[in-house]
């Protein structure tokens, strides 16, 4: 089965800097990554998605990457504020089903 | 996501009853999962239903069971084999046309043992 593997576990950066958080994954065929996050106390909420057929995928301040030959993807925040601050997850299909493996999640912490 | 309605928020459990945590949604969605998490461990999942009347055991299913008669709900018992229940439910629901569908959560229930 899937296993997804997410580093760092926390990651603390200064208002403005950027963020990246990697997840790898096993499956090879494997075929949707997305990337959630969760603010403190409240229901995780897709923020961006990417499939294999393509590299990287942006969404404002907001990019993901995939290698697939590497079996990993990066979610990359730029310009980083304070709101940004929550639990970022990855995730990939579980058994080739409409079920989500998640990574551990990783903190994310914004200071200004 | 105000489709799915997980209930209640906090419950609690004694020792050696089963529980069981509501979630509906009214987004038409053919599929469901039930998702636990706890502190560091990331989101796990314990089971999930592509269709109604069928459903299939996740990762860490030991100690809870699923049912699904209707496409709207799909209720999870906790049950008194499951010695660790203490976490935060997560439900979620997506479209169930292959894979790769966004799934949407509920606003979870935190169980804890009295």
């Amino acid at each position: 089965g899937e296993n997804v593997e997410q580093h760092p576990s926390t990651l603390s950066v200064q208002e403005g800097d950027s963020a990246v958080i990697k997840c790898t994954y096993s499956d090879s065929a494997s075929n949707y990554f997305p990337w959630y996050k969760q603010e403190l106390g409240k229901r995780p909420q897709l923020i961006i998605d990417i499939r294999s057929n393509v590299g990287e995928k942006k969404d404002q301040r907001i990019a993901v990457t995939l290698n697939k030959t590497a079996k990993h993807f990066s979610l990359h925040i730029t310009e980083t504020q304070p709101e940004d601050s929550a639990v970022y997850f990855c995730a990939a299909p579980h058994q080739a089903g409409t079920a989500l493996i998640f990574g551990k999640g990783t903190t994310l912490s914004v200071s200004s | 996501d105000g489709g799915i309605t997980q209930s209640p928020k906090y419950l609690f459990r004694k020792e050696g009853q089963n529980v069981t945590l509501s979630c509906e949604q009214n987004l038409n969605h053919d599929a469901m999962y039930w998702y636990r998490q706890d502190p560091g461990q990331g989101l796990r999942l314990i089971y999930y239903s592509q269709i109604v009347n069928d459903f299939q055991k996740g990762d860490i299913a030991e100690g809870y069971s699923v049912s699904r008669e209707k496409k709207e709900s799909f209720p999870l018992t906790v049950t008194s084999a499951q010695k660790n229940p203490t976490a935060f439910y997560l439900c979620a629901s997506s479209i169930a046309q292959g894979a790769g569908q966004p799934q949407h959560f509920g606003d979870g229930t935190r169980l804890s043992i009295l």
